[in-house]
């Protein structure tokens, strides 16, 4: 079972309108939590990055939340435009208690479409 | 700045094929990595160096190998290639394997592997 879950797989939506991005996660223990941007064809980019004592994070029209108590966290986008089509994936990092590393486990992502 | 770049963007090998995958990364950073993404699945991590002159199996090395030739560089290879080994290859730089640092990827390597 995926530890990092994200819903909905698919998302379309109208040019201007706003959206939110679910990711739903059983890692433990938690030590931050980020949110990637994937344009098709490309590299993920880092849009945002929370730790569990942070509840939200801006960077422009998108919004990110985190309620660690729950394990959930969204992506909000506003007002959106036609460059947001793109996947966006949830990545959550676990230190490892045997080998004192950190794991970063990742979604499988949101595919969002945004139409004219 | 050119951040990560890796190449070839395309390859296509016949089964039982070698190859490398090259990577390299300007942003001086210590950490670097290999993910493979396949349809449905998340990134899963290939191998990764913390530091120069280390490297560590990630969740999926088996078939794979890898060298951090200096701290710019970091290559996979593939020995025998196999089918199953058709996927989307990205390298990834970050200051250190830490949780407060950023991961940088690079543009993706497309792997088919007949």
């Amino acid at each position: 079972k995926n530890q990092v879950e994200q819903s909905p797989q698919s998302l379309i939506i109208l040019e201007g309108k706003n959206c939110t991005l679910q990711c739903n996660y059983t890692v433990s223990p938690f030590s931050n939590l980020r949110w990637y941007k994937q344009d098709t064809g490309r590299g993920p980019v880092s849009l945002t990055i929370m730790t569990f004592s942070e509840n939200t994070k801006s960077n422009g029209r998108y919004t990110a939340t985190l309620d660690a108590d729950t394990k959930q966290s969204s992506l909000h986008i506003t007002a959106s435009q036609l460059s947001d089509s793109a996947s966006y994936i949830c990545v959550v990092s676990e230190l490892s208690s045997t080998s004192g590393t950190y794991k970063y486990i990742f979604g499988t992502g949101t595919r969002l479409k945004v139409l004219a | 700045n050119a951040g990560v770049t890796q190449t070839p963007k395309f390859q296509v090998l016949k089964t039982g094929q070698s190859m490398t995958l090259q990577c390299a990364q300007d942003m001086n950073h210590n950490s670097m990595y290999w993910y493979r993404q396949d349809p449905g699945m998340g990134l899963r991590l290939i191998y990764y160096s913390a530091s120069e002159g280390t490297t560590d199996k990630g969740e999926v090395p088996n078939g794979y190998n890898v060298s951090r030739l200096n701290k710019r560089e970091f290559s996979l290879r593939l020995e025998s290639a196999a089918p199953s080994q058709t996927s989307v290859y990205f390298c990834a730089s970050s200051d250190w394997q830490g949780p407060g640092n950023t991961i940088y990827f690079g543009e993706g390597s497309w792997l088919t592997v007949v």
